[in-house]
């Protein structure tokens, strides 16, 4: 089955730095990789996703690339904000089935 | 639009007991989820739910047990409460683009 890895575990960052969270994962049949938010004591949601027919998406100040060939993605926030202090999951799903694999989740911490 | 609405929010079980964790969405999406997140890991799925009538077994799936009569409600039901179960339950519904929205959790607590 699919496997995803995602590093590092723990982030902590100056308010206004950039953070980079990466994840790999095992099957080239996934084709959808979310990146979901979970702040303290509230269920994860998705701030964005991306697609294997694409190779980069920008919303404001975070951004997702993909790197098929090498199986990896990743998840850029600039000018962090300390409300961006979350727990991040990345995740994939292959193409024919619609259970998510998520990733073991960064803790990101801004400090101000 | 309430989206994914589980309960209740906390509770306490004792050894053995039996609880039912009640999940439902007004979104009308077919595929559902029930995970639990251990404290500082990330989201391991227990069952899931492709419509009403059908599930299927995901990662750790000992010790619970669900059903889904309708698309709104998927609830997920431990018959004997161990401390290992002691977790963060998470209840999810997919869209047919694939995003899952999440509920607020249960926080179980068994001693």
């Amino acid at each position: 089955g699919e496997n995803v890895e995602q590093h590092p575990s723990t982030l902590s960052v100056q308010e206004g730095d950039s953070a980079v969270i990466k994840c790999t994962y095992s099957d080239s049949a996934s084709n959808y990789f979310p990146w979901y938010k979970q702040e303290l004591g509230k269920g994860p949601q998705l701030i964005i996703d991306i697609r294997s027919n694409v190779g980069e998406k920008k919303d404001q100040r975070i951004a997702v690339t993909l790197n098929k060939t090498a199986k990896h993605f990743s998840l850029h926030i600039t000018e962090t904000q300390p409300e961006d202090s979350a727990v991040y999951f990345c995740a994939a799903l292959k193409a024919a089935g619609n259970k998510l694999t998520f990733g073991g989740g960064t803790r990101v911490l801004v400090k101000p | 639009n309430a989206g994914v609405t589980q309960t209740p929010k906390f509770r306490i079980l004792k050894i053995g007991q039996s609880m039912t964790l009640q999940c439902t969405q007004d979104m009308n999406h077919n595929y559902m989820y029930w995970y639990r997140q251990d404290p500082g890991m990330g989201l391991k799925l227990i069952y899931y739910s492709v419509g009403a009538g059908i599930t299927d077994k995901g990662e750790v799936p000992n010790g619970y047990n669900v059903s889904r009569s309708t698309t709104e409600d998927f609830p997920l039901r431990l018959e004997l409460a161990a401390p290992s179960q002691t977790s963060v339950y998470f209840c999810a519904s997919s869209s047919p683009k694939n995003i899952q929205y999440f509920g607020a959790g249960t926080r179980l607590s068994v001693l």
